[in-house]
């Protein structure tokens, strides 16, 4: 079955540091690519989405690249702030199966 | 537009009780999603709702269930409920989705705590 498989965290970086979360999948098909975040107390809201191959999702100053040649979706922002502290969600989404996979989540903490 | 809302927001609840959770999707939004967040683990899949049916399950016991209104409103009923029940259950809807892989939108989720 889908799997996604995301950076063990929690990750500490100072403010204006430049951030990678890796993600990597295991699909069948062409699933769509995601990224959630969720802050303390709240659900989760996408972030970003790539919907092929080679397709950039960004937002915010975060952007993720769907490649398919290495099954993965790795985030990156080049300047963090306070604010980003929160937990990312990588996720694909089965038309199939009606769901979304997520990852286990990575814990992002900036501090000042 | 208003997002996914959920209720009720914290539920306290002892073991062997049941609980109802209750969730209503963006409007035009057919399909429902249920998912259970335990401390520390990632989100686990429970539930898809689409057009009133129950299209797919995840690995829960049979003591978990639900139903998706006429309205697309949708219930998550937990039985007999376990220590290991309490965690965080947050509920997603998107657009229809054989109309392509949509994104889902989530409610700030339901806390349900078991003494």
């Amino acid at each position: 079955g889908n799997s996604v498989t995301q950076m063990e965290g929690p990750v500490t970086l100072s403010e204006e540091a430049f951030l990678t979360i890796n993600c990597t999948y295991t699909a069948t098909g062409y699933p769509s690519l995601f990224w959630y975040v969720q802050y303390p107390g709240e659900g989760l809201q996408l972030l970003l989405k790539a919907t092929k191959a080679d397709d950039k999702g960004s937002n915010k100053g975060f952007e993720a690249t769907y490649r398919k040649e290495t099954t993965s979706f790795h985030l990156e922002k080049g300047s963090v702030q306070v604010s980003d502290s929160a937990v990312y969600f990588c996720a694909l989404s089965d038309r199939e199966a009606g769901k979304s996979t997520f990852g286990d989540g990575t814990t992002l903490t900036v501090k000042p | 537009e208003a997002g996914v809302t959920q209720s009720p927001t914290h539920l306290i609840k002892t073991r062997g009780q049941q609980a109802t959770l209750r969730c209503s999707p963006i409007s035009g939004h057919t399909s429902v999603y249920w998912y259970q967040q335990a401390l520390g683990l990632g989100l686990q899949f429970l539930l898809w709702y689409d057009e009133g049916e129950e299209r797919n399950r995840g690995n829960f016991p049979p003591r978990f269930s639900g139903r998706q209104f006429p309205n697309y409103s949708s219930e998550l009923n937990v039985n007999a409920l376990e220590l290991e029940d309490s965690a965080l259950y947050l509920c997603a809807s998107s657009l229809e989705v054989f109309l392509g892989n949509q994104p889902q939108h989530f409610g700030d989720g339901t806390r349900l705590s078991i003494l």
